[in-house]
């Protein structure tokens, strides 16, 4: 019953340094999503691969770089992180191809970045 | 422009009382899909109901309960009822069938229940 599983859970960087955030789903789905969550605007969409082998940008992928390394793994990469990029981080998964489907998300990674 | 617009930013009612969330939200496909998810103080995400554009049947599960109105392109969230365990932040969410790959979310409703 794992379902998304993101690590770490809470991570504090200083600016300039690199960092991956991981997410695994058990779930057989196809489609994976990148979210930053910040106080007064909701969840905003970094990146997503709607299926394995493909990613496209979101509404802010400014900064950030993806993988999906598998069609259970999909991670996101801070270059080298700025304060701006202090947020909440949640990843999410869903069966793809069917809009109609809801997005399952895992319990966020809380950055800093100092 | 937003898509999904939750005007009401923060709530706080009395155990008891009845709270309605509103969600409006904007598009030009015929065919979508509107969401609405939890997410309690705990941090995770809580996916709650699922509603289709051609499916305009309002929908109860307990003591919570969705309006769907196409004419005014609002999805909003009652509850009925309220307990302190309902207290958390609501998203409102729409998909696109076919012209758009994403979820749009709200900005999000912070709920507080007073007991």
């Amino acid at each position: 019953n794992a379902g998304v599983t993101q690590t770490p859970k809470f991570q504090v960087l200083k600016t300039g340094q690199s960092m991956t955030l991981q997410c695994a789903q058990d779930m057989n789905h196809n489609s994976m999503y990148w979210y930053r969550q910040d106080p007064g605007m909701g969840l905003r969409l970094i990146y997503y691969s709607a299926s394995e082998g493909t990613t496209d940008k979101g509404e802010v992928p400014n900064g950030y770089n993806v993988s999906r390394l598998n069609k259970r793994e999909f991670s996101l990469r801070l270059e080298s992180a700025a304060p701006s990029q202090t947020s909440v981080y949640f990843c999410a998964s869903s069966e793809g191809g069917q809009k109609y489907q809801p997005q399952h998300f895992g319990d966020g990674t809380r950055l800093s970045i100092l | 422009a937003q898509k999904v617009t939750q005007a009401q930013t923060e709530i706080s009612v009395v155990e008891k009382e009845d709270v309605t969330l509103d969600c409006v939200y904007e598009t030009r496909d015929t065919t979508y899909y509107l969401f609405w998810y939890k997410q309690p103080p705990s941090g995770e995400l809580v996916f709650l109901i699922r509603r289709n554009s051609f499916d305009e049947q309002n929908e109860i599960s307990g003591r919570y309960s969705w309006n769907f109105q196409k004419s005014t392109s609002s999805f909003n969230f009652t509850i009925t009822a309220s307990q302190v365990v309902d207290s958390a932040v609501y998203f409102c969410a729409l998909s696109e069938a076919v012209l758009g790959n994403q979820f749009y979310f709200g900005t999000g409703t912070s709920l507080t229940v007073i007991p």
